[in-house]
């Protein structure tokens, strides 16, 4: 089946930048026109947010409120996806989420992976 | 983009019918008919549920139908079971090419 597993450093510093992975079994990245990679967060005590998406093709779509701060890409060889966030701030502390995405929704998730920005 | 509006709670007896509710705006609950619900465990990955407003993926039980009147979707549970008990998220395609997600629903089972 398909899954999806988020990792990178629990811990940035303030104005550092955030890089998680996604690796992902079961489904080649590639493997399907209509697949979109999404990353979403959420903060503590707050609802999911969108970050954007991307397309294996490296076309991208990001949420206006990150798009000056944020990146995406995907690596069909290690078959996983990738999310930069740069000039970070204690408001990016969040669980950060990769799902696969088409059709406008997300058919697998993964668990998750804390985030905090701290000094 | 503001966050759909859903109730912070919504509890019912095994066997019951419950529904969740979905508040957004014609740019994006009322505009397209790509709302969605997962269902999520704390420290699990979410689920979907519901797709394209009513559709169920392969394998999710009957038992939970979607809806939308207007700018508001709605998630329907009925005969309620224990396994139920989850938070729930609903979320929508938006006007401006991105997505909104509802600020979450606690079910609690009595």
């Amino acid at each position: 089946q398909v899954q999806l597993q988020e990792s990178g450093p629990g811990l940035v510093k303030p104005s550092g930048t955030l890089s998680l992975t996604c690796a992902v079994s079961g489904v080649g990245v590639s493997s399907a026109y209509e697949f979109w990679w999404s990353w979403v967060r959420q903060p503590p005590g707050k609802g999911l947010e969108w970050i954007g998406e991307i397309h294996h093709s490296g076309i991208t779509n990001y949420n206006p409120s990150f798009k000056s701060r944020v990146d995406m890409s995907v690596d069909e060889s290690k078959n996983q996806i990738s999310l930069h966030l740069t000039s970070t701030t204690v408001a990016d502390t969040a669980i950060y989420y990769c799902a696969r995405g088409s059709y406008y929704t997300w058919w697998n998730w993964g668990q998750g992976t804390l985030v905090t920005v701290s000094s | 983009q503001s966050a759909l509006t859903q109730p912070a709670s919504v509890s019912g007896s095994p066997g019951q019918s419950i529904t969740i509710s979905c508040s957004g705006t014609n740019s994006d609950v009322g505009g397209y008919n790509f709302v969605s619900w997962h269902q999520h465990h704390p420290g699990k990955a979410p689920k979907l549920i519901i797709f394209n407003v009513s559709e169920r993926p392969s394998g999710i039980s009957n038992r939970f139908s979607g809806s939308k009147s207007g700018n508001t979707a709605s998630l329907t549970i009925s005969g309620l079971q224990p396994d139920d008990e989850s938070d729930y998220f609903c979320s929508s395609y938006t006007s401006s090419r991105a997505y909104v997600f509802g600020s979450g629903t606690t079910v609690t089972v009595l």
